[in-house]
């Protein structure tokens, strides 16, 4: 199946910095999604990007599916982004799961 | 007006007993999932649904057992529980499966925290 990497796997953020994380995968995809799980456990969709750039307030994501890479940047972070940031793919061809990676922990101090 | 809904949130019990997990949503999607997330916070599908019908079943132990009775519903009974067992168990639900666009994005319950002892 479909391998899913995301770096770093632990940050460590100033409030206010800026921060990228990256979600490598091993095989082409038609759905790409990233996800934020808060310190109480709430899982949240942020972003729908099988492709190209989408931005939302502080935070954007840009998909190159060509490279099979996707990037999660968040500006000026504040101590509420805190938790696991987690993409999940589901490979092109076929009926395929979604696969979700192994979650980036951020934590943004005051 | 909660999106996905999990009952109960915690659950504590012995090994081997028989459990239910419910979950509902109110959002009028077609496709609904059951994720477990083990203590390293790592994320696997266990089944998906697609309007009540079973599509993606992963290699989950036969004691697990998903139930639809309707679209808005779907439920996991799990037999003779494990140790192993012990993880927190999303629900979540799409508007689709499997087509373009955002219809697939995902929108998950609260979870349902499972402690076998």
């Amino acid at each position: 199946g479909i391998q899913v990497e995301q770096s770093p796997p632990d940050l460590i953020l100033q409030e206010g910095a800026n921060s990228t994380l990256r979600c490598n995968f091993s095989d082409s995809v038609n759905n790409l999604q990233w996800f934020h799980q808060n310190p109480w456990g709430q899982l949240i969709n942020l972003f729908y990007i099988p492709s190209g750039t989408k931005q939302n307030g502080r935070l954007s994501a840009t998909t190159v599916a060509t490279e099979r890479y996707s990037l999660l940047y968040i500006s000026s972070s504040q101590t509420t982004d805190s938790g696991v940031y987690f993409c999940a793919v589901r490979g092109s061809g076929g009926y395929q799961k979604v696969t979700f990676g192994t979650g980036t922990k951020l934590q943004v101090i005051p | 007006d909660t999106a996905v809904s999990q009952t109960p949130k915690y659950l504590v019990t012995q090994m081997g007993n028989d459990k239910s997990i419910k979950c509902e949503q109110n959002l009028g999607h077609d496709t609904m999932y059951w994720y477990k997330q083990d203590s390293k916070k790592f994320l696997k599908i266990m089944f998906s649904y697609n309007n009540k019908e079973l599509i993606i079943n992963e290699t989950v132990p036969n004691r697990f057992s998903p139930k639809s009775p309707d679209k808005a519903h779907l439920n996991l009974h799990i037999n003779s529980l494990e140790l192993g067992d012990s993880a927190v168990y999303f629900c979540a639900s799409s508007q689709r499966l499997m087509t373009s666009g955002d219809q697939e994005t995902q929108y998950f319950g609260p979870g349902t925290r499972l402690l076998v002892l």
